[in-house]
């Protein structure tokens, strides 16, 4: 079943910790992104990669930080350094950067 | 500055109703416009994707067009099911770069 899947489905984070989501796509596809989306506001760039070991920070790269070690994989670590790090987290994926992007389920990121 | 308008923030409708959501744009360059649909805690889904000589663009019930002149796209949605609720995304993408630029959306609620 291909696909891109993202885990946890819900995460809490202390204050002061780092958190890191996952991202893993069997699509074979080169580009990956990184979004998050408040309520009543579109989806803002946080990263993207392009190609393995490659990556670009997008509008709100602040307090995040990514790795593409595996073609398949983009997980995002939202540092303690994001202050507002409350948000529903959306991965998503393209052959390239022009053609259409495939979402994952999301994960909600929560603060205790 | 590039931006996404989505009209309206919300509508309720009726089983079977038809219905046209908007969508203005000020991207430029332009490059193509994207329709995805998004349930309420899941990923957004692409309907249809439209580039610049490209004025309709069906999916089922769903029909995009575009009228790049303007600077305007719509989607209509025939015969309404309530598997149709959900938050209706337009994106637009520019020539020549990988960015896209995101609407809020229109979140559609079709009631029995």
């Amino acid at each position: 079943d291909g696909g891109i899947t993202q885990s946890p489905k819900y995460l809490f984070r202390k204050e002061g910790q780092n958190v890191t989501l996952s991202c893993e796509q069997n699509l074979n596809h080169d580009a990956m992104y990184w979004y998050r989306q408040d309520p009543g506001q579109g989806l803002r760039l946080i990263y993207y990669s392009q190609i393995v070991n490659d990556f670009q920070k997008g509008d709100i790269a602040e307090g995040y930080s990514v790795s593409r070690e595996k073609k398949e994989s983009f997980p995002l670590t939202v540092t303690s350094a994001q202050k507002n790090p409350t948000a529903f987290y959306l991965c998503a994926s393209s052959i390239d950067r022009q053609e259409t992007q495939y979402f994952g389920p999301g994960t909600r990121l929560l603060v205790l | 500055k590039n931006q996404v308008e989505q009209s309206p923030q919300s509508l309720i409708i009726l089983e079977g109703k038809n219905c046209t959501l908007q969508c203005n744009y000020t991207v430029s360059p332009f490059s193509n416009l994207r329709w995805y649909k998004q349930d309420t805690g899941r990923g957004p889904v692409s309907l249809t994707i439209m580039t610049f000589s490209e004025n309709t663009k069906s999916n089922g019930r769903y029909t995009a067009t575009l009228d790049a002149d303007t600077k305007q796209s719509s989607l209509h949605i025939t015969a309404s099911q309530l598997s149709d609720s959900a938050s209706y995304i337009c994106v637009v993408g520019l020539s020549g770069y990988s960015t896209l630029t995101f609407g809020k959306g229109t979140m559609l609620l079709v009631s029995p």
